[in-house]
């Protein structure tokens, strides 16, 4: 299947600094991916979506001024954590779309757990 | 917002019993996905089914879905350890439109 791979996988950083996460699709083009949040034993809820040369679409209650998207290349998409607090403390997971056997899957990236302290 | 709602929320059974899960969603889909995941991993594909599918098998899973209850089934055959994880359904209407997930089911299989 496709490969979609996020990095870092796990980060640390100090409250009022930003973090960048790099989301990849590896061995296809992606115009479209999507951004989730996953606190501790919960489900995901979905972020925001990425969209190539476009800017990204938010869910309701998610600060777009917080979490920039960046989707500058058809492979690359980027979330930034500005100005974090440690209430961002939580699992962040990119998904992207693509074709395969005739059915158009999801694939995610292994996720990263940003801590902040 | 989620549309699915799983239950159990939590299920503890016996190594070598059977496990079942369920997920109900509110709107029409196009297919329901299911997904593992281990304690702060990343998701595993389990199964797909399509909105004009009733029953899947994969291995020891086996998957069921009722459009008209808006509703599916996740069975593991024959508990393992190792399958001690959390349990996603995710709805799908197709294209390039987002997965939405349920609120999982953590599953523990006590040796």
């Amino acid at each position: 299947g496709a490969v979609v791979s996020q990095h870092p996988s796990w980060v640390i950083c100090k409250s009022g600094t930003s973090v960048k996460i790099e989301c990849r699709s590896l061995d296809f083009q992606a115009t479209t991916m999507f951004w989730y949040r996953q606190f501790p034993k919960q489900s995901l809820m979905l972020m925001a979506t990425s969209n190539e040369g476009s800017k990204a679409t938010y869910e309701q209650g998610v600060e777009k001024d917080k979490f920039l998207i960046n989707h500058a290349s058809l492979t690359l998409s980027t979330l930034t954590v500005t100005s974090a607090h440690p209430e961002d403390s939580s699992f962040y997971i990119c998904s992207a779309r693509a074709m395969t056997g005739g059915l158009v899957e999801a694939f995610f990236g292994q996720g990263t757990r940003l801590t902040v302290v | 917002s989620q549309q699915g709602e799983e239950d159990p929320q939590a299920l503890s059974i016996q190594e070598g019993e059977n496990a079942t899960m369920n997920c109900s969603y509110k709107t029409s889909i196009n297919n329901l996905q299911w997904y593992r995941q281990n304690s702060g991993r990343g998701l595993v594909h389990l199964i797909l089914i399509r909105s004009n599918e009733r029953e899947k098998h994969s291995g020891r899973l086996r998957v069921t879905l009722d459009t008209s209850k808006k509703s599916s089934s996740l069975l593991i055959t024959a508990s393992r350890a190792a399958d001690t994880a959390s349990y996603f359904c995710a709805t799908d209407k197709g294209g390039a439109q987002k997965l939405v997930f349920g609120q999982g089911t953590r599953l523990t299989i006590n040796p």
